[in-house]
């Protein structure tokens, strides 16, 4: 069964740490992304990768950052938190050819900022 | 306008009924476009892809109609278990898939 695993399931920080968020996928899939979910805001794109060491931002990257030196992970990173970032994280993944893919997403994690 | 839209809900209907969601899109470039089903605080699924001008799944169609720009879910003889919210999502260019706020459904014995 195909499998995109987040390390967190739950995550509390204080404002100013620096923060890390990993997703780890086992479908050799090129395309990896990060949203977040936030009640009435539905989810938005942070970041988006197609390839290793590649990276797209999204409508939303200010205050993140990506990184994916291998194929199969791609960690976001929050330099330093703060508490307008409290949110539910996605991570998903798609294949080669991602219009005619779905997407493939992880159980999330939820960041509490304080 | 926002790049796609939904009616938030809720949707509240009784078992067996059919109901019908609508989701408008303002890229007139996208050509894929999905439903995800997200029960509460699990991850999105996929429920559906629409690349022409609609699909069927068993109870649920998807129908697209690019002239109006939206796409509609209908659900037949509802389930106590399609209670959920029911995300859309059209491609923006051809990397991105952009997600609507989502139509929450209940459906009540």
């Amino acid at each position: 069964d195909v499998k995109v695993t987040q390390s967190s399931r739950y995550l509390v920080k204080r404002t100013g740490e620096k923060v890390f968020l990993e997703c780890v996928q086992d479908m050799d899939h090129e395309n990896m992304f990060w949203y977040r979910q936030d009640p009435g805001l539905g989810l938005r794109l942070i970041y988006f990768s197609y390839d290793v060491k590649m990276k797209e931002k999204g409508d939303i990257p200010e205050g993140y950052s990506v990184s994916r030196e291998k194929k199969e992970r791609f960690s976001l990173i929050l330099e330093s938190a703060s508490t307008n970032q409290t949110s539910m994280y996605l991570c998903a993944s798609s294949g080669l050819f991602a219009t005619n893919e779905k997407l493939f997403f992880g159980s999330g994690t939820q960041l509490s900022v304080l | 306008r926002k790049e796609v839209e939904q009616d938030p809900g809720p949707f509240n209907v009784p078992e067996g009924a059919t109901v019908a969601f609508n989701c408008t899109y303002s890229n007139s470039a996208s050509q894929s476009f999905f439903w995800y089903r997200q029960d509460c605080r699990k991850e999105p699924k996929l429920l559906m892809s629409v690349y022409s001008s609609g699909n069927e799944d068993g109870r649920f169609t998807a129908q697209l109609n690019r002239a109006s720009q939206y796409i509609s879910l209908l659900i037949r003889d509802s389930k106590l278990s399609d209670s959920a919210t029911y995300l859309c999502a059209p491609y923006r260019n051809t990397d991105k898939l952009i997600f609507g706020t989502g139509t929450r459904l209940q459906v009540f014995p």
